[in-house]
């Protein structure tokens, strides 16, 4: 079945630093990929997305390719701040109607940047 | 402001109690879903919601069953609550045309003693 692997954590950075997170995925069909992003005490929330083979989502100064050939998502920021800190998913999810926002969640990365 | 609202953030319960975790979104969203978070496990999807009085089990819906008498509010139940149930609960909604873009609560950590 449908599934996503995303790198272990924790990751912790120095302020300023360059981030990647690898994700990688197996899915029939052309499924939609997504980087959730989960702040300290608070619940997921949609950072960014891709639909098709070589979207570039962005948001917040992250980037993320979606990689047919590789079956990737990894997600990168040249200069990660203190209050980037948080848990980031990966996620996949169908690219048709019928069963819209059931994702396959990644286990989750921990990132912690210090000043 | 658009929300879900999971009406507990903490509980503690004791084993054998019977649970119940509300949830309600204020965006006439379709879709509702519970999700647990464990550490190292990620997100699993317990059950979700198309529509009112509608349910489908997800991949680890043993030990729990829902409720979804009204559009903006799906309720998780645990019939007898026990220790390995004690998890993160996540509520999420979208709408039925949503791309997939879920909006979650805050959740609701459950411990049971």
């Amino acid at each position: 079945g449908d599934s996503v692997t995303q790198m272990e954590g924790p990751v912790t950075l120095s302020e300023e630093a360059f981030l990647t997170i690898n994700c990688t995925y197996t899915a029939t069909g052309y499924p939609s990929l997504f980087w959730y992003v989960q702040y300290p005490g608070e619940g997921l929330q949609l950072l960014l997305k891709a639909t098709k083979a070589d979207d570039k989502g962005s948001n917040k100064g992250f980037e993320a390719t979606y990689r047919k050939e590789t079956t990737s998502f990894h997600l990168e920021k040249g200069s990660v701040q203190v209050s980037d800190s948080a848990v980031y998913f990966c996620a996949l999810g169908p690219n048709y109607g019928g069963s819209q926002g059931n994702l396959i969640f990644g286990k989750g990365t921990k990132l912690s940047v210090k000043p | 402001d658009v929300k879900v609202t999971q009406s507990s953030r903490y509980l503690v319960k004791r084993t054998g109690e019977k649970v119940f975790l509300e949830c309600v979104q204020d965006m006439d969203h379709e879709n509702m879903f519970w999700y647990r978070q464990d550490p190292g496990l990620g997100l699993r999807l317990i059950y979700f919601s198309y529509d009112v009085k509608m349910k489908e089990k997800g991949d680890i819906p043993e030990g729990y069953s829902v409720s979804r008498e009204k559009k903006e509010r799906f309720s998780l139940i645990l019939e007898s609550a026990s220790t390995n149930q004690t998890s993160m609960y996540l509520c999420a909604s979208t709408p039925r045309s949503g791309a997939n873009v879920l909006t979650f609560g805050a959740g609701s950590r459950l411990t049971v003693l």
